[in-house]
């Protein structure tokens, strides 16, 4: 499968706890993209990597947010001490250029 | 303002109906402009650009008017695997895309 995988699917966890998603892009696509998408809301742009750079992160993304691309490949997006209101679907993207993304299936936090 | 802004519906169609809907932009700069479906609990996938000139693939008709900074998709002869939830999305800026909060469109029997 060469598309854009994300995991886990689905995590439900307690306030206060720390989650930690991971996203795997197509391979030759240098740019990444973290969107947070809730119930009747188009995505939201959280943040953006060309390669391992982070270029831009959204006033959306607080100080308990941290994202990372490590080696220009995957991503992890980590969420400390999440909160109620942290409950979305997290969707990963990858592109080679301005020409549409390709998503993930996304990650569905539930935070009770 | 949102960046973009949509009818967020429902249209309920009929099987066989044509339907159109559009969005609004308020970034005068985008540059690029594309349709993505939505189903129930999945991601987004790119429906199709949408081009100056406006362009067509297959049932689904896309224009732009960048003078009022809207753009339209009409989808003829509806069929009930249309049913999902259109999100129409400006590139602002060369990376980021920005998406409206999408059409929900519901085709009946």
């Amino acid at each position: 499968d060469t598309g854009v995988s994300q995991d886990p699917r689905h995590k439900i966890t307690k306030r206060g706890q720390n989650v930690t998603f991971r996203c795997d892009p197509i391979s030759e696509h240098n740019r990444l993209y973290w969107y947070r998408q809730t119930l009747g809301q188009g995505p939201e742009f959280l943040t953006y990597f060309q390669n391992e750079a982070q270029l831009e992160k959204s006033r959306l993304l607080s100080d308990r947010f941290s994202a990372e691309r490590p080696k220009g490949s995957f991503s992890t997006l980590e969420i400390q001490r999440t909160e109620q209101g942290d409950s979305a679907m997290y969707l990963c993207a990858s592109s080679s250029g301005t020409i549409g993304y390709t998503f993930g299936s996304g990650t569905r936090l539930t935070v009770v | 303002r949102k960046e973009v802004e949509q009818d967020p519906g429902p249209f309920n169609v009929p099987e066989g109906a044509t339907v159109a809907f559009n969005c609004t932009y308020s970034n005068s700069a985008s540059q690029s402009f594309f349709w993505y479906r939505q189903d129930c609990r999945k991601e987004p996938k790119l429906l199709m650009s949408v081009y100056s000139s406006g362009n067509e693939d297959g049932r689904f008709t896309a224009q732009l008017n960048r003078a009022s900074q809207y753009i339209s998709l009409l989808i003829r002869d509806s069929k009930l695997s249309d049913s999902a939830t259109y999100l129409c999305v400006v590139n602002s800026r060369d990376y980021k895309l920005s998406f409206g909060a999408g059409t929900t469109v519901t085709v009946r029997a």
